[in-house]
């Protein structure tokens, strides 16, 4: 079964740092490109960034571009997401997800886990 | 604001037809990036509802079908049931930006 378990999320004060995981389970990992997406309470979706499947190509959103680092070690079949200079505005449920396309940009994010909850409050 | 545009929300009966739009503009579904769409049930993750403007992945009820034309998209949903309400979401790619955009979500409703 193709899973993904995102996990390290928590209460940060401002300015903090928190390192979020995301384990992948049942698919050749290093074979898709993945994604982090987070969703702010009572908001809707939005895409943070993206990292190719063998990890030199790195996409970021400007809300987050400077701050954000992702990353992936395909020997443990993990991606990450590094969250430095926290904000109020990055609290939101962060989720993982696999890519899946034709193309590098044109895909479709097919596999999602349940996601992990950063709070950034004093 | 999302560059691709979605109605806050629609609403339907049990049985009934309604359709969510997706409009976006010549750097992203104009330029022939696909878009998908996505549904999000209360307090549970996204799921991949259709992808590639109009293809169902498996396991997904035939009642819900998407198109692409121009610069907008659709997704139609027939046969409303109590259990389609749901956030749904539409995504694509934009050139100009050089990411992954999610459209605002539109709230169904069953009635």
């Amino acid at each position: 079964e193709v899973q993904l378990v995102e996990s390290g999320g928590g209460l940060v004060q401002p300015g903090g740092s928190l390192r979020l995981s995301c384990a992948a389970s049942g698919f050749t990992f290093s074979n898709f490109a993945m994604n982090w997406v987070r969703q702010a309470p009572g908001k809707g979706l939005e895409w943070v960034s993206a990292i190719s499947g063998s990890g030199d190509a790195t996409y970021y959103a400007d809300s987050v571009k400077g701050r954000f680092t992702i990353s992936r070690d395909s020997s443990k079949n993990t991606l990450y997401l590094q969250i430095n200079t926290l904000r109020a505005e990055d609290t939101a449920v962060y989720y993982c997800a696999k890519a899946r396309g034709s193309t590098r940009a044109n895909y479709h994010m097919d596999v999602w886990g349940k996601g992990t909850t950063v709070t950034v409050s004093s | 604001q999302s560059v691709l545009t979605q109605p806050p929300s629609v609403s339907g009966a049990p049985g009934q037809r309604v359709t969510i739009s997706c409009t976006g503009s010549s750097s992203n579904i104009g330029a022939g990036y696909d878009v998908h769409w996505y549904q999000q049930l209360p307090g549970t993750a996204p799921k991949l509802l259709i992808y590639g403007n109009s293809n169902r992945p498996s396991g997904v009820p035939d009642r819900f079908s998407g198109s692409k034309s121009g610069t907008s998209a659709s997704l139609a949903i027939t046969g409303l049931q109590a259990e389609d309400e749901a956030d749904y979401y539409c995504q694509s790619y934009d050139s100009s930006l050089s990411g992954w955009m999610f459209g605002g979500g539109t709230k169904l409703t069953v009635l």
